[in-house]
């Protein structure tokens, strides 16, 4: 299986803050990498998928960069919306993996 | 609109099975793969499976395999997570998820999650 690991597993932030996630494969997965949002008691919801694409109606100030083994999240200003937990996800090979998570909250 | 709705809460013993569905609408439910993830209390996502509403192929993670069966029904647009032998490990939050036009494994509509307990 591909291993995905996050850094940080959280981050206190305040609105207007730049804030970047990193997710790490094991192993090379071209750009089959999305990036979901969650927050508790909800499914979660898709934000950034083939590493860059930005899912119909999430808003630009999320952005997606990274190929191979390292990726990025970047929220260019944090809204009090966007603070939740984020996920990365290979989509490159079964069993389809999720990181850890990183958790977003205020400061 | 697009939407999956699951079936309610459950309590089970161990050792028993569980059966979970996820309703669609809002579009042609032969046309998309739905999987399943699970989601421990405070805990990450895990992806458990796959299947083919239209040719009823399924396929597992190998953690699950042996002991998850997904079925369909066309009729009612329906799809269904059955998972036996259960443990106190498998208390979690299932979901449902449609994966994306085109076939890519991202899933951009998810059911709203069921809660499975398992307790004896």
């Amino acid at each position: 299986d591909i291993q995905m690991t996050q850094s940080p597993s959280s981050v206190s932030a305040s609105v207007g803050d730049r804030v970047t996630i990193t997710c790490r494969a094991s192993q090379g997965i071209n750009s089959w990498l999305a990036w979901y949002q969650q927050k508790p008691g909800k499914a979660p919801k898709l934000l950034i998928y083939a590493a860059t694409t930005l899912e119909s109606g999430v808003p630009s100030r999320f952005s997606g960069s990274g190929s191979g083994t390292d990726f990025t999240l970047t929220i260019s200003s944090l809204q009090p919306e966007d603070f939740a937990t984020y996920y990365c996800q290979q989509a490159n090979s079964f069993p389809f993996t999720f990181g850890p998570g990183t958790k977003v909250d205020i400061k | 609109q697009v939407q999956l709705v699951q079936s309610g809460a459950d309590v089970k013993k161990p050792g028993a099975s569980v059966k979970v569905s996820c309703e669609a609408s809002g579009f042609t439910f032969t046309s998309y793969s739905i999987n399943w993830v699970r989601q421990a209390s405070g805990q990450g996502l895990e992806w458990m499976g796959w299947m083919n509403p239209n040719s009823g192929d399924s396929g597992s993670a190998p953690k699950f395999q042996g002991r998850v069966t997904f079925t369909r029904n066309t009729s009612i647009s329906t799809a269904y997570m059955e998972l036996s032998n259960l443990r106190s490990e498998d208390s979690a939050v299932y979901f449902c998820a449609r994966r994306l036009t085109g076939g890519l494994y991202y899933f951009n509509y998810w059911g709203q999650g069921t809660l499975l307990t398992v307790s004896s």
